[in-house]
């Protein structure tokens, strides 16, 4: 099946800090779903950015299919950023089952 | 809110025991999926259903099953619980030919 690799694993940033999470992924993919799993556990949708480039606020994503990746750009970090950040994606073939990756763990201190 | 509600938000049994997980979809969406995760293992998909039928299986045990009834909620049943089967359960739904997921809160899983 599809590999799908999230970077760095863990992150620590200061209040007002930029970051840069990416996800690579060893096939092509019909779509690609960014989440944000807050310490509470709840998994809230950011991006569903099969292709192209989003923007949301603070956060943006970018994905580009031909090579396989896609980049989360949080800017402006805030604590309320904390949590693992996951990437899943679909794989060709009509299966429309996400496969997500590892995460990345960020936390941001005040 | 996702729009998709799971119940129970928490849940404590015993070794050997059986309890059943409950899913709410959004209105409309069809497909359901049922994901554990546990500390170690990150996200792991376990089944889905399209429309009451079963579409893909992936790491989901004998000693657990899962339906979707006519009015499209699905319950996940997981039957002679261990120690290691304490996670979190999440479900998570999309629509006709749109593979935008959106998940539940999830039920905390602690078998003692």
């Amino acid at each position: 099946g599809i590999q799908v690799e999230q970077s760095p694993p863990d992150l620590i940033l200061q209040e007002g800090a930029n970051s840069t999470l990416r996800c690579n992924f060893s096939d092509s993919v019909n779509n690609l779903q960014w989440f944000h799993q807050n310490p509470w556990g709840q998994l809230i949708n950011l991006f569903y950015i099969p292709s192209g480039t989003k923007q949301n606020g603070r956060l943006s994503a970018t994905t580009v299919a031909t090579e396989r990746y896609s980049l989360l750009y949080i800017s402006s970090s805030q604590t309320t950023d904390s949590g693992v950040y996951f990437c899943a994606v679909e794989q060709p073939g009509g299966s429309y089952i996400p496969t997500f990756g590892r995460g990345t763990s960020l936390i941001v201190h005040p | 809110d996702s729009g998709v509600t799971q119940t129970p938000k928490h849940l404590i049994t015993a070794t050997g025991q059986r309890v059943t997980l409950r899913c709410s979809p959004r209105s409309g969406d069809l497909s359901v999926y049922w994901y554990q995760q546990s500390l170690d293992q990150g996200l792991q998909f376990l089944i889905q259903y399209y429309n009451g039928e079963e579409r893909a299986k992936g790491n989901i045990l004998e000693r657990f099953s899962a339906q979707q009834f006519p009015d499209l909620h699905s319950e996940l049943n997981l039957s002679s619980l261990e120690l290691g089967d304490s996670a979190l359960y999440f479900c998570a739904s999309s629509g006709e030919g749109n593979t935008e997921a959106f998940f539940g809160q999830g039920t905390r899983l602690t078998v003692v």
